[in-house]
């Protein structure tokens, strides 16, 4: 079964961190570009996050500095590390999967909450 | 930055009716555009890729259609399923998401 599984949320002071992690079984990870979108209660997607197969990311500009995005294809895994966290962060976050250029986001994991909050 | 702005926001509908959605966006995306459907609670689910291809397993009541600047959503024959929120996307330049279409029972 294709399955992406998100764990690391939690609740977080402002200013502090949390490392999400995705794991991913069923398909050939290694070929997928990964992502991490988000979502605040009652609102919208938001991408987040992306790294290419050859290891290149990419950020949207309000974590720019603050998250990093990494992958550890003989693990299976994705990682998105969160610093200098705002409450602006506050949301679910998906990691999400593509099967290279050209095509969407077709393997969604269910999403981790993430709370920042004093 | 390319915005993406769907329209309506919310529509109400019957079991039954045709739908259209419609997203535009800030600038042309060629034909790098996805649609999502999300039920409360859940992970996206995608629908359409390159504005009109189906995915895999999505039944035949939606198709895509558009490029450039303005897509449409369309399920034909609206069933008790469908009633969810709609999400286009466009991925020519990173990635955005509309703001999102509430289909909801009439």
């Amino acid at each position: 079964e294709v399955q992406l599984v998100e764990s690391g949320g939690g609740l977080v002071q402002p200013g502090g961190s949390l490392r999400l992690s995705c794991a991913a079984s069923g398909f050939i990870f290694s070929n997928y570009d990964m992502h991490w979108v988000r979502q605040a209660t009652g609102k919208g997607l938001e991408w987040v996050s992306a790294i290419g197969t050859a290891g290149d990311t990419y950020y949207r500009g309000s974590v720019k500095g603050r998250f990093t995005i990494s992958r550890e294809n003989a693990k299976n895994s994705l990682y998105l590390q969160m610093n200098s966290l705002r409450a602006g962060d506050t949301a679910v976050y998906y990691c999400a999967g593509k099967p290279g250029y050209g095509y969407a986001f077709d393997i969604w994991g269910q999403g981790t909450m993430v709370t920042v909050s004093s | 930055d390319i915005q993406m702005t769907q329209s309506p926001s919310t529509l109400s509908a019957s079991v039954g009716d045709r739908v259209t959605i419609t997203c535009r966006a800030s600038q042309s995306v060629s034909s790098w555009l996805a649609w999502y459907q999300q039920k409360p609670g859940k992970a996206p689910k995608l629908l359409i890729y390159k504005a009109s291809t189906l995915e895999s397993g999505v039944p035949s009541r939606f198709s895509g259609s558009g490029s450039g600047t303005e897509f449409t959503l369309t399920i034909s024959s609206l069933q008790p399923d469908d009633f969810a929120t709609y999400y286009c996307q466009q991925y020519s330049s990173y990635w955005t998401f509309g703001q999102g279409t509430k289909v909801e029972i009439k």
